[in-house]
């Protein structure tokens, strides 16, 4: 069965630091891998998806992603935080060519951003 | 260009209890899916619908019922409800048939609380 682990409950990083958001994920193949956002009141938006190809992957808000296959992570990274990146994050994953599935969610990351 | 929207925002409910959490998006989406969301727990998937006229339990099904009405509407009906059901519901949609590994749009939840 598919699983994924976010190993840091939560996080402070101070504005202007790099950030580097932890995920592992257990899967027989390569999977699917997301990274969500929910800013505090909200709904999830995607920051960045893997699928195939490159495995350095950028996304919105100045975020980049690296999978890893022989750790089995897909960590989310960003040079500098702004306070504005003060959210939690969900990395996720899915099986392709498995249709009737669904995506299965990390417990989450929360971000502070300190000034 | 709505996206995803939910009804109602928030609801405080008496255990035994019944009501029905609506879920509409305008995107033309074909999967449509209910989520829950509690502390430390990340999201759970309730139930998904792949396309119009099907229905699938997700992970923790028990204590809920849907129904997609349409390709555009799918509701979470909650028939006596209990304390443990005390959460933030999310509704989200993909584009393809079954799609669990297309990018999901979510809404900006309905926080229900159960008495």
């Amino acid at each position: 069965a598919q699983s994924v682990t976010q190993p840091d409950i939560h996080i402070t990083v101070s504005e202007g630091a790099s950030l580097e958001l932890r995920c592992n994920y257990s899967y027989g193949a390569t999977p699917y891998l997301f990274w969500y956002v929910q800013s505090p009141g909200q709904g999830l938006q995607l920051l960045l998806k893997y699928f195939s190809g490159d495995t350095l992957v950028q996304g919105i808000k100045g975020f980049e992603a690296e999978f890893k296959r022989s750790q089995s992570s897909f960590n989310l990274r960003k040079p500098s935080v702004h306070w504005s990146d003060a959210a939690e994050y969900f990395c996720a994953v899915g099986a392709p060519n498995q249709a009737g599935t669904a995506l299965i969610f990390g417990k989450g990351t929360t971000l502070s951003v300190s000034s | 260009n709505a996206g995803v929207t939910q009804t109602p925002k928030f609801q405080v409910l008496k255990t035994g209890q019944s009501m029905t959490l609506q879920c509409a998006q305008d995107m033309n989406h074909n999967s449509m899916y209910w989520y829950r969301q509690d502390p430390g727990m990340g999201l759970r998937l309730i139930y998904y619908s792949a396309s119009e006229g099907t229905t699938d339990k997700g992970e923790v099904p028990n204590g809920y019922n849907v129904s997609r009405l349409n390709k555009r509407e799918f509701s979470l009906r909650l028939e006596s409800a209990a304390p443990s059901q005390t959460s933030v519901y999310f509704c989200a949609s993909s584009e393809s048939p079954g799609g669990v590994t297309d990018t999901q749009y979510f809404g900006p939840g309905t926080r229900l609380t159960v008495l």
